[in-house]
């Protein structure tokens, strides 16, 4: 049984039209990561949130944002997608104190 | 912060050869290091895990060594088969406390293929 959902898992927008990923979870952990995805890349930390506390990678653009409404939910909001942000987007969750993350299938996200 | 290299990007092995991916850290606080597969349109899942407490883990035809002297850490595949074949990626994490705790520092990956 899936544990880390995430939904779509492909997604297409046009240049500069808002999209929203979502992440959900019936774990319960208190940990929720977002990572980025090129092709043939390691994933890349975009952010992460402890509890309800919000941890931003240093590098991560201005046109992402995130939101975590509860336990079990996570949104990532990308403003206004350039041809550049067409990646895979994945979703990963912790239990405070444990290993190991868990992944969810990712979202594939195109840009039109 | 960490650095974690990955080596080979790329190997090719025939069924039933075994195969080995070598992975380097470079912060000595570093005490967890899992391996993660990922399949084509998938996303990365745990085939096995580490801690520097222990210098050898084996689960079936998976083994993971750790070195923590030399910083390194490989993984092991033995009697490959077809259905082994993805990207299979090493990181390093630190399980202290903090907001950073369990953050994962990943290697490049490895694209293995096995021919049938």
């Amino acid at each position: 049984d899936a544990m880390v959902i995430q939904n779509p898992r492909y997604q297409v927008t046009q240049f500069g039209k808002p999209v929203t990923l979502s992440c959900s979870q019936t774990l319960n952990h208190n940990v929720m990561y977002w990572y980025q995805q090129k092709s043939s890349q390691a994933p890349k930390l975009l952010f992460h949130y402890y509890d309800k506390d919000f941890n931003n990678e240093a590098d991560t653009p201005d046109n992402f944002q995130s939101r975590r409404p509860n336990t079990s939910f996570c949104f990532l909001d990308i403003r206004s997608p350039g041809l550049g942000d067409a990646a895979m987007y994945l979703c990963a969750t912790r239990d405070r104190g444990r290993q190991p993350q868990h992944f969810g299938d990712g979202t594939r996200l195109s840009i039109l | 912060g960490e650095n974690v290299e990955q080596h080979p990007s790329t190997l090719s092995v025939q069924e039933g050869d075994s195969a080995v991916i070598k992975c380097t850290y470079s912060d000595s606080a570093s005490n967890y290091f899992p391996w993660y597969k990922q399949e084509l349109g998938k996303g990365p899942q745990l085939i096995i895990d580490i801690r520097s407490n222990v210098g050898e883990k084996k689960d079936q035809r998976i083994a993971v060594t750790l070195n923590k002297t030399a910083k390194h850490f490989s993984l092991h595949i033995t009697e490959t088969q077809p259905e082994d074949s993805a990207v299979y990626f090493c990181a390093a994490s630190r399980t202290d406390r903090g907001s950073t705790l369990g953050r994962l520092y990943f290697g490049r990956g490895t694209q293995l293929t096995v021919w049938p």
